[in-house]
């Protein structure tokens, strides 16, 4: 089983619509979440950390769910700007130095 | 303030050649990690480094070496490159190993024919 795993995409979704990202991690000593966005040949950028109370950035909004290892992120709205890749990310904490990644999730918002 | 930066932008090497990128991080920090990311895949952790000592390794084989200067900038060397090296490096910084937020740079994109 893959450490971080996220939905295969791509996603088309008209402007507007709704679109959820899910993703599941396997080491349940996983400490910090986050949700980066990767525009094309670029470098991965933060767009949100992930709290277990869940929170929310204008259009977007982060849960988790620690008892199932689930993360999601939903986008309202959806701009044509917001066609990225999103990724997944955890971090294990003290001990551990790296970000773990998911392979991503392809996002195509289409006139 | 200046973000991360990494040099060269792009690089072409053929197999079997050796190339050494690198990176400064933002004023300030004292960690850098290094990532590989295939066309296709989420980046993949290689090396972490802090106050210059190696802190953590990724499952790449001995071909892979870093280091960090005492200014905190870093080189990642990659000796008798495969075809499969070929890959978007990235290097990411942060004040300090148990901060969990990481900045990116724009990577250097290697290309090995």
């Amino acid at each position: 089983r893959k450490e971080v795993e996220q939905d295969p995409g791509p996603f088309n979704v008209p402007e507007g619509a709704t679109v959820a990202f899910n993703c599941t991690y396997s080491n349940s000593a996983s400490q910090s979440f986050f949700w980066y966005r990767q525009d094309c040949r670029k470098e991965p950028k933060l767009l949100m950390s992930v709290y277990s109370s869940g929170n929310e950035d204008g259009r977007f909004t982060a849960q988790l769910n620690r008892a199932s290892q689930y993360i999601s992120l939903l986008i309202r709205d959806s701009k044509l700007s917001d066609s990225a890749t999103y990724l997944c990310v955890v971090w294990s904490g003290a001990g551990s130095y790296q970000l773990t990644f998911g392979k991503g999730t392809k996002l195509s918002v289409i006139p | 303030d200046a973000g991360v930066t990494q040099s060269p932008t792009h690089l072409i090497k053929t197999r079997g050649q050796q190339v050494t990128l690198r990176c400064s991080p933002i004023s300030g920090h004292k960690s850098v990690s290094w990532y590989q990311q295939v066309l296709g895949q989420g980046p993949q952790f290689i090396f972490q480094y802090y106050e210059k000592e190696e802190r953590g390794r990724g499952n790449f084989p001995d071909r892979f070496s870093a280091r960090q200067f005492p200014n905190y900038s870093s080189e990642l060397n990659v000796n008798a490159l495969l075809l499969g090296d070929s890959a978007l490096y990235l290097c990411a910084s942060r004040p300090a190993v148990s901060y969990n937020e990481q900045f990116f740079g724009p990577g250097t994109r290697l290309t090995v024919l």
